[in-house]
């Protein structure tokens, strides 16, 4: 089965930097999303990419999907502390395959 | 608030229970999941409905039991679980199959 790795698997940075993470995959996906799950709550779609090569931005938050369809990124610029939470990156193959979930990248800020 | 809204956010059941977990959209959602999320893995999805009608089932145990009976409201219904079920139990909703889901806050279930 298609499988997603998503690195890394945990970060601490200091407030006021920028992160970066990806995920890469086994197989080519057509759309990549991109979530954000805070302690107790379920996961809020950050950003969703449907184009090889897409670079799309909310706020600070920069994604972009691979030209190879293979992989992801997402960049975070100038960390805040409430950006703390798991970061979940998801591919979708198209029609009614299921979306698949990498394992998460757990961000820590330090004030 | 994403709009999807789960009942109740913990439960604590013994092996012999049977219990429900509730999960309603007033998104305008045709599209209705329900997620696995265990410690250290990745969300599993458990069962899709569309349109009210099951299409996806990833070989889940009959110990859960899902319910659809109208598009703005699904149902897993549990019983004889194992402590192993014990996780967060997801439930999403979508305008397209399987993209762009809101979820809600989750279930947190241990199985005693």
């Amino acid at each position: 089965g298609q499988q997603l790795n998503q690195s890394p698997q945990s970060m601490f940075i200091q407030e006021g930097e920028d992160v970066s993470m990806n995920c890469t995959s086994s197989s080519i996906f057509n759309t990549w999303l991109w979530y954000k799950q805070d302690p107790g709550e379920g996961p809020v779609l950050l950003i969703a990419l449907y184009k090889a090569g897409e670079l799309t931005s909310n706020g600070r938050l920069t994604a972009q999907f691979g030209i190879t369809r293979k992989d992801s990124f997402l960049n975070i610029s100038a960390s805040i502390p409430s950006d703390v939470g798991i970061y979940f990156c998801a591919g979708h193959s198209g029609g009614y395959q299921k979306v698949t979930f990498g394992t998460g990248t757990k961000l820590q800020v330090i004030p | 608030e994403t709009g999807v809204t789960q009942t109740p956010r913990h439960l604590v059941m013994g092996m012999t229970n049977k219990k429900s977990l509730k999960c309603e959209q007033h998104l305008g959602h045709n599209a209705m999941y329900w997620y696995k999320q265990s410690a250290k893995k990745p969300l599993e999805l458990m069962f899709v409905y569309s349109l009210e009608e099951r299409v996806e089932n990833n070989s889940v145990p009959s110990r859960f039991s899902p319910e659809c009976p109208n598009s703005s409201h699904l149902f897993l219904h549990l019983h004889t679980l194992q402590p192993e079920d014990s996780a967060l139990y997801l439930c999403a909703s979508s305008l397209r199959p399987q993209l762009d889901a809101f979820f809600g806050q989750g279930t947190r279930l241990t199985v005693v």
